[in-house]
């Protein structure tokens, strides 16, 4: 079944600290995978996309990595802000015979203090 | 602006009264789909389509009906609302469903059926 998992569901850090979201997923055949941003009362918004063979990949303070030998993407955002407080949406895309489908993570809730 | 935009943001209405939310892009994208948010679940898609008079089910269509008669509108309809059709509403279009194009997500319909 294909499946995508996210870690930690929430989590609460200091303004100025570094935090890293972990994504781990059972999809195949795997086509990409992307992060979004959710803003509480707002539609998600597009950070990264990675196809199997990237590595990483970075949007201003957003970093993505992918692992896909082990199946595993991560979210590291560096040096956070108040507006970084939001939702983090991990999404596998899947191919199968020229058609694709989108597998939504549950999310990691993220709340940065001041 | 590019953007998606839905209508209403929000709507509250009771058990069997038909409805339609709407959804207008102004990217040019060919596919358009329809998700449903609720607490605990990923985003989980209704219905999608992949251009013009062609729409095709996600994976919880029922009790829902959409249409695609311009590139630029998606309408969703409940000709039946039921209670657990409560949810987050979001209407998403992209350049083409395939490869590497972001989702780009409207900010939402809180529909509440009682």
């Amino acid at each position: 079944k294909n499946q995508v998992e996210q870690s930690p569901q929430s989590l609460i850090i200091l303004e100025g600290k570094n935090c890293t979201l972990q994504c781990n997923y059972t999809v195949s055949p795997f086509s990409n995978l992307r992060w979004y941003k959710q803003d509480t009362g707002r539609g998600p918004v597009s950070l990264t996309i990675m196809t199997f063979s990237e590595n990483t990949k970075s949007n201003g303070r957003y970093t993505a990595t992918l692992d896909a030998d082990t199946k595993q993407s991560s979210l590291h955002i560096t040096a956070s802000q108040l507006s970084d407080s939001a939702s983090y949406i991990c999404v596998v895309s899947a191919s199968r015979d020229g058609t694709y489908k989108y597998i939504f993570g549950t999310g990691t809730r993220l709340k940065v203090l001041a | 602006e590019a953007q998606v935009t839905q209508n209403p943001r929000y709507l509250i209405t009771v058990t069997g009264k038909k409805l339609t939310v709407t959804c207008s892009q102004n990217m040019n994208h060919e596919y358009m789909s329809w998700y449903r948010q609720d607490p605990g679940l990923g985003l989980r898609q209704i219905y999608y389509s992949m251009n013009v008079e062609v729409t095709d089910k996600g994976d919880v269509p029922e009790g829902y009906k959409v249409s695609r008669k311009e590139k630029r509108n998606f309408p969703l309809i409940l000709e039946s609302p039921s209670p657990n059709q409560t949810s987050l509403y979001f209407c998403a279009s992209s350049l083409s469903r395939v490869g590497n194009s972001p989702l780009h997500f409207g900010n939402g319909t809180r529909l509440t059926v009682t």
